[in-house]
């Protein structure tokens, strides 16, 4: 079955970095766009970036951009969020997700990242 | 980007009530509208897709509609499990981007 298992997430200093990354398995990841989703506490979700098939297109939010840069590699199944220069208001449960038509169809269960001092 | 508004924020029922949630676009959207339904410590499942199709597995009591601004997810009978929070999510352009949510708790 379609299965997204996230890793990477942890508590790290403002300023600092993280690299998150969702492992893939049950299809072939590399038909998708998959997409990285937010949710920060007490907050709705946030659609943060996604990257095309191919790996040629790709989307920030304008919260993240010039800072997050998202890449995958189809051969090792594997989607990637790269997180630079972190704010406290980037403390979120990060998830993965599968797009099919436009709609979310499969999410990670989310990595908890904190930025604290 | 597509704004996204829901109504209302929140609601208290009771099991076996009629729930009607309200998503409206800030530019019509024709049917690229999705539902998702988010529980504390789980990832968001999808509900409804394209405004008023099922997603498989999901149980008949839930239902969408509407097409351009307007759309409805209606629960027929709530059951204890549906007590969670909804999203509406736009796929017409990118960026996608989803409702603020509605939380349905108990009454």
């Amino acid at each position: 079955q379609v299965q997204l298992v996230e890793s990477g997430g942890d508590l790290v200093k403002p300023g600092g970095s993280l690299r998150l990354s969702c492992a893939a398995s049950g299809f072939t990841l590399s038909k998708y766009y998959m997409s990285w989703i937010r949710q920060a506490p007490g907050k709705g979700l946030e659609y943060i970036s996604y990257i095309s098939s191919s790996g040629r297109t790709l989307y920030y939010a304008d919260s993240v951009k010039g800072r997050f840069t998202i890449s995958r590699d189809n051969a090792k199944n594997s989607l990637y969020l790269q997180m630079n220069s972190l704010r406290d208001d980037d403390t979120a449960v990060y998830y993965c997700a599968r797009e099919y038509y436009g709609r979310f169809d499969s999410w990670g269960q989310g990595t908890l990242v904190t930025v604290s001092s | 980007a597509i704004q996204l508004t829901q109504s209302p924020s929140s609601l208290s029922a009771s099991v076996g009530d009629r729930v009607t949630i309200t998503c409206r676009a800030s530019q019509g959207i024709s049917s690229a509208l999705a539902w998702y339904q988010h529980k504390p410590g789980k990832p968001p499942s999808l509900l409804i897709y394209d405004a008023s199709n099922l997603q498989s597995g999901v149980p008949s009591r839930f239902s969408g509609s509407g097409s351009g601004t307007d759309f409805t997810l209606t629960i027929s009978s709530l059951q204890p499990e549906d007590f969670a929070t909804y999203y509406c999510q736009q796929f017409n352009s990118y960026p996608f981007t989803f409702g603020p949510g509605t939380k349905v708790d108990i009454k």
